[in-house]
């Protein structure tokens, strides 16, 4: 089976912009994570969709969106980008809900400027 | 609020020794831990993982332990080889759910040839 992909790999933007990151699953899951990664921070929960459906949303503000499509295919947007926002942007899909078993993407490398 | 701390932050072993790396977790529910390995530039990789009703488990060279009473657990590695180098990163999650799961800092292992 082909692994967890996202696309694109690196985005450089400015600040005020906005980005949407995008994730595709292994075959057959159904449950979507995504992540911030940051030196400072570390790995911090972001979203977590399941059958097209938020389950969780972690501690960041409102300007971090996501959603998932009828293929579980899930994208991120965040709006009205700062410096902070720079980081790696992790998905991570299984094929029950939630974390067991998750098998993350490559990533996507945000720059901010 | 919850924490996972892992330690040590940078670990250098000598090729063919044993490396070890430990977390200690605050959220006594906690129920899931998985361990990941995530090279220079390329995604985590889950390696091992163990849930509560579980003390030890292993999978070739890789082991890790449970100890619920004192809420820690370690990863174990022998016979470690050049391949092995990478930041190791445990977490500890309440259940399934994505926006429990709580990752450690980090730890930089290095193999010495």
């Amino acid at each position: 089976k082909a692994g967890v992909t996202q696309t694109p790999r690196y985005l450089i933007k400015t600040r005020g912009q906005q980005v949407t990151l995008s994730c595709s699953p292994i075959s057959g899951h159904r449950s979507v994570s995504w992540y911030q990664q940051t030196p400072g921070q570390g790995l911090q929960f972001l979203f977590e969709y399941f059958s097209e459906t938020q389950r969780n949303k972690g501690n960041f503000p409102g300007r971090f969106s996501g959603r998932q499509f009828s293929n579980s295919r899930s994208e991120m947007n965040v709006s009205t980008l700062e410096l902070g926002d720079s980081a790696l942007y992790l998905c991570a899909s299984s094929q029950g809900q939630g974390v067991y078993e998750q098998y993350f993407g490559p990533g996507t490398r945000l720059t901010v400027t | 609020g919850e924490n996972v701390e892992q330690h040590p932050s940078t670990l250098s072993v000598q090729e063919g020794d044993s490396a070890v790396i430990k977390c200690t977790y605050s959220d006594s529910a906690s129920n899931y831990f998985p361990w990941y390995k995530q090279e220079l530039g390329k995604r985590p990789q889950l390696i091992i993982d163990i849930r509560s009703n579980v003390g030890e488990k292993k999978d070739q060279r890789i082991a890790v332990t449970l100890n619920k009473t004192a809420k820690h657990f370690s990863l174990h590695i022998t016979e470690t080889q050049p391949e092995d180098s990478a930041v190791y990163f445990c977490a500890a999650s309440r259940d399934s759910s994505a926006s429990k799961i709580i990752f450690g800092s980090g730890t930089r292992l290095s193999i010495r040839p």
